[in-house]
């Protein structure tokens, strides 16, 4: 069953470009996280916001969480072509829960 | 850092045949996953394991087995392989707390005649 729903679908920027994607979901979390993954390959932990958490930073990366509106999104700053790839939401929603992850969003960076 | 690898990038069989996708980790953690993922569909999870000789069903189970014989190694089995099971198999490794990141290996892509 999926919990987090990614928005949009499909993203294409060009390079230098800030990147946006949403992330909503149905139910209270304990943590929603990020995940990235290269065509082909397996998923790449990005960051991981927990539900008493408002905005989180990683390098080029800021998530932030509304609990109220039960959304995330994910900023990635200044994007480069090696930022090509898809991006997957991911929510840990009680106790010994597992993760239920989203579609994905594709991100094609135009260098 | 963490490595999950698992047995095969690529795989080829026919239908009907019993096909073994095994996953290693090297951290020492507790739970372990299998996935699989198709377009549109985004992962599913088929098994999970919480302990050596532990499972539970995933969301979906159906035609799907799986072992855990030794803490880092968790086995998934096509008992007889269908075509609607084509698709990309990917397994995660996460220590105990079930809030944890998930790390991941690259995936097995299996191609059922």
């Amino acid at each position: 069953s999926q919990q987090g729903e990614e928005d949009p679908q499909a993203l294409s920027i060009q390079e230098g470009e800030n990147a946006t994607m949403n992330c909503s979901y149905k139910t209270s979390i304990n943590n929603l996280q990020w995940y990235r993954q290269n065509s082909g390959r397996g998923l790449v932990h990005l960051i991981l916001i927990r539900s008493n958490e408002r905005e989180k930073h990683s390098g080029r990366l800021r998530v932030t969480l509304d609990t109220s509106k039960k959304s995330s999104s994910l900023l990635i700053t200044a994007s480069r072509a090696a930022d090509t790839a898809s991006y997957f939401c991911a929510t840990d929603s009680g106790a010994n829960s597992k993760l239920t992850f989203g579609k994905g969003i594709t991100l094609s960076v135009r260098p | 850092d963490v490595k999950v690898t698992q047995s095969s990038r690529y795989l080829v069989k026919r239908t009907g045949e019993k096909v073994f996708l095994e996953c290693v980790q090297d951290m020492d953690h507790e739970n372990m996953f299998w996935y699989r993922q198709d377009p549109g569909l985004g992962l599913r999870l088929i098994y999970f394991s919480y302990d050596v000789k532990m499972k539970e069903k995933g969301d979906i189970p159906e035609g799907y087995s799986v072992s855990r014989e030794k803490k880092e190694r968790f086995s998934l089995i096509l008992e007889s392989a269908s075509t609607n099971q084509t698709s990309m198999y990917l397994c995660a490794s996460q220590f105990k707390g079930w809030s944890e990141t998930q790390y991941f290996g690259p995936g097995t892509r299996l191609l059922v005649l």
